[in-house]
């Protein structure tokens, strides 16, 4: 693995079922984030986690959760997905919490219907 | 509110000169990002800019001025591959990234 890898590279989701996109990296980056990214619009931050153990709300972090259990993967979940949850998912990681720049996996293409 | 601007879609021709331009307006200030984002791809790290003052890398460039909430990426002698989004975003006094919603620069023979 180099960088950022992302699973699955996309996905069709029935409205109502629980979803987990997968994001690992191997940089050993200390801080990790979950964007969305839709036409039109910016990307909006959805969780993010500054070290492993801990956990932040973005922008928009409604309908979503996520964990931290270790400094190499965090997994974004969608307890019960809404079609308002299509969007392309970018994960992200960044050496120093919010002070270095940050590196994308390549992302999650979702649709809900 | 936190607000950042660009234009949405701006159209050049190969071998010449464009600029994009940024305006922003965030709580607080820590650093101003530009991305480069190819279709169907991941956005990729061009720029940072803390202090006033021009930025070169290659054919990039990239202009801040702090006073004036605004910033614009330089690209010179541009190539077909340069067809892709450009994404601006300032780091705010969370150290959280604020993104612009993007220019799309096609670029034409």
């Amino acid at each position: 693995i180099a960088g950022i890898t992302q699973a699955p590279t996309s996905q069709i989701l029935a409205a109502g079922r629980r979803m987990t996109l997968r994001c690992t990296q191997d940089m050993r980056h200390n801080a990790m984030y979950w964007y969305r990214q839709d036409l039109g619009l910016g990307l909006r931050l959805i969780h993010y986690s500054n070290t492993a153990g801990t956990t932040g709300k973005g922008e928009v972090p409604d309908g979503y959760s996520v964990s931290r259990a270790n400094t190499d993967d965090f997994p974004l979940t969608l307890a019960s997905a809404v079609p308002s949850q299509t969007s392309v998912y970018f994960c992200a990681s960044s050496d120093a919490g919010g002070a270095d720049t940050q590196y994308f996996g390549p992302g999650t293409r979702l649709t809900v219907l | 509110g936190q607000n950042i601007d660009q234009p949405t879609e701006m159209t050049a021709t190969e071998g010449a000169i464009v600029q994009i331009n940024c305006t922003y307006q965030t709580s607080g200030f820590n650093g101003l990002f530009w991305y480069q984002q190819h279709a169907g791809e991941a956005p990729t790290f061009l720029s940072y800019n803390v202090l006033d003052g021009l930025e070169e890398k290659g054919r990039f460039s990239s202009f801040l001025s702090r006073s004036k909430g605004y910033s614009y990426l330089l690209l010179k002698e541009l190539q077909m591959k340069d067809s892709a989004s450009y994404l601006c975003a300032v780091r705010d006094s969370n150290y959280q990234l604020i993104w612009g919603a993007g220019t799309k620069l096609i670029i034409k023979p």
